[in-house]
């Protein structure tokens, strides 16, 4: 497709699941970034790969979140052992490189995946 | 370390009313700042961005800001709103010195457009 997609759209699991949380981005955009959006708050980054290696992944709040991205174009966002607190909108955004003079800046986000932990 | 405060969670303006949506933003190193805007059911999408070229920068959809260095703010200005402006705004900065598309976030900022 033409935008970053995501899926699923919403997603409901219970307490101790484990979630996967999928993003196909812009052909062709090296860079990709996973933020998470909590109610009524902005969006918090995660992580952002720049090929297939994670270039920062300070972001992820702890060992129970992974993600990857090994060909260099989908990524899959996993949660461990979820807990409430991870119910949030994850996002999934690309951008044809990560900094750089030539870099607009411009991220091209995804309408999200809105996981509710039960 | 950089932050980013928008002022007000609810705008309310009437159509064809101006518009003032307001960013300060706290950083240790020249900044690149961005607003970004959420329409319902959609993903966010750039409306402007500031990376230390004019300081007064156009937008799409009508839309500019102007970078003030003194006042570290990136206020976010339309002339006169339409109701499809109605949505939700978020300013951003740049995490570090360069534009690596790490982005921290305002909490956002609500515009209701009234008729």
């Amino acid at each position: 497709g033409a935008g970053v997609s995501q899926t699923p759209s919403n997603k409901v699991t219970e307490k101790g699941k484990y979630v996967e949380l999928r993003c196909d981005p812009i052909s062709g955009h090296t860079a990709l970034y996973w933020y998470r959006q909590s109610l009524g708050q902005g969006p918090e980054f995660l992580i952002y790969f720049q090929g297939t290696g994670a270039a920062d992944d300070s972001g992820l709040p702890n060992d129970r979140f992974f993600a990857v991205r090994p060909e260099g174009s989908v990524s899959t966002l996993k949660i461990q052992r979820t807990e409430r607190g991870d119910s949030a909108v994850y996002l999934c955004a690309s951008s044809l490189l990560a900094g750089g003079p030539s870099n607009t800046g411009e991220l091209f986000f995804g309408e999200g995946s809105r996981l509710t932990v039960l | 370390a950089q932050s980013v405060t928008q002022l007000g969670s609810h705008v309310s303006v009437s159509e064809g009313a101006l518009v003032l949506l307001r960013c300060n933003y706290s950083s240790s190193v020249p900044p690149y700042l961005f607003w970004y805007v959420q329409y319902p059911n959609q993903g966010l999408q750039l409306l402007l961005k500031y990376t230390s070229a004019a300081t007064l920068v156009k937008g799409i959809n009508g839309f500019e800001a102007e970078f003030k260095k003194s006042e570290t703010s990136f206020h976010l200005t339309k002339p006169s709103a339409h109701m499809s402006d109605a949505a939700e705004y978020f300013c951003a900065v740049t995490h570090g010195s360069s534009n690596t598309g790490k982005l921290i976030f305002g909490q956002g900022t609500t515009l209701q457009v009234k008729p």
